[in-house]
């Protein structure tokens, strides 16, 4: 089946660092996305990883291991408008390339 | 360059009718996605449409279908509405068979079952 886990709710503070862990099982893999959501809003792209390693892109990081079938997303130097949450998504190659979604994270911040 | 459009941004209706939502993707997608979230919770895949055909569907009721046009807009029906079905509904679009280009998503339509 196809599967994607991601932690419900996390709480960090202010100028922290945290991480955000992701798993998947799918059929096949075609790559992994991050997305934030703001309450209420619709999602926006953060990051994509296809092969292993990790891609900086500012504050925000991103980490995938293929062979583990696992992925994080790193958040530095955390600022209250990171509160959001944090969406998880494997494009799935062998189902057409159908997207498929873990069920967000809900990251708060306190000061 | 327009991104992902739907309508409306706000539906209010009565238990038992049928709602009708509507998504625009941009210019060149041919993938559709709809996906419900109640308030607080994540993304619930409901439907996918893939030049004109339904590719999947997820583990929603037979009352919620769709269907996609051929200039690749999308319509979302949800008939006999039940309170429970108060949620944003969004869409989001994709290139056909795209590796690495990101689905992007509309502003949702807010539906509230009164």
């Amino acid at each position: 089946g196809q599967n994607i886990d991601q932690p419900t709710e996390m709480t960090a503070t202010e100028g922290a660092i945290v991480q955000i862990n992701c798993t998947y099982q799918t059929s096949g893999f075609n790559g992994l996305f991050w997305y934030q959501q703001h309450a209420g809003e619709a999602p926006t792209f953060l990051s994509y990883n296809v092969l292993d390693g990790l891609e900086e892109k500012g504050r925000f990081s991103s980490f995938l291991s293929r062979s583990k079938g696992y992925s994080y997303l790193l958040l530095k130097e955390l600022q209250m408008k990171d509160s959001a949450s944090y969406l998880c998504a494997v494009r799935d190659g062998e189902s057409n390339y159908q997207l498929i979604w873990g069920a967000g994270t809900k990251l708060i911040i306190k000061p | 360059e327009a991104g992902v459009t739907q309508s409306p941004t706000h539906l209010i209706k009565t238990r038992g009718q049928q709602a009708t939502l509507r998504c625009s993707p941009i210019s060149g997608h041919t993938s559709v996605y709809w996906y419900q979230q109640a308030l607080g919770l994540g993304l619930q895949f409901l439907l996918w449409y893939d030049e004109g055909e339904e590719r999947n569907r997820g583990n929603f009721p037979p009352r919620f279908s769709g269907r996609q046009f051929p200039n690749y807009s999308s319509e979302l029906n949800v008939n006999a509405l039940e309170l429970e079905d108060s949620a944003l509904y969004l869409c989001a679009s994709t290139p056909q068979g795209a590796g690495n280009t990101e689905a992007f998503f509309g502003q949702g339509t807010r539906l509230t079952v009164v």
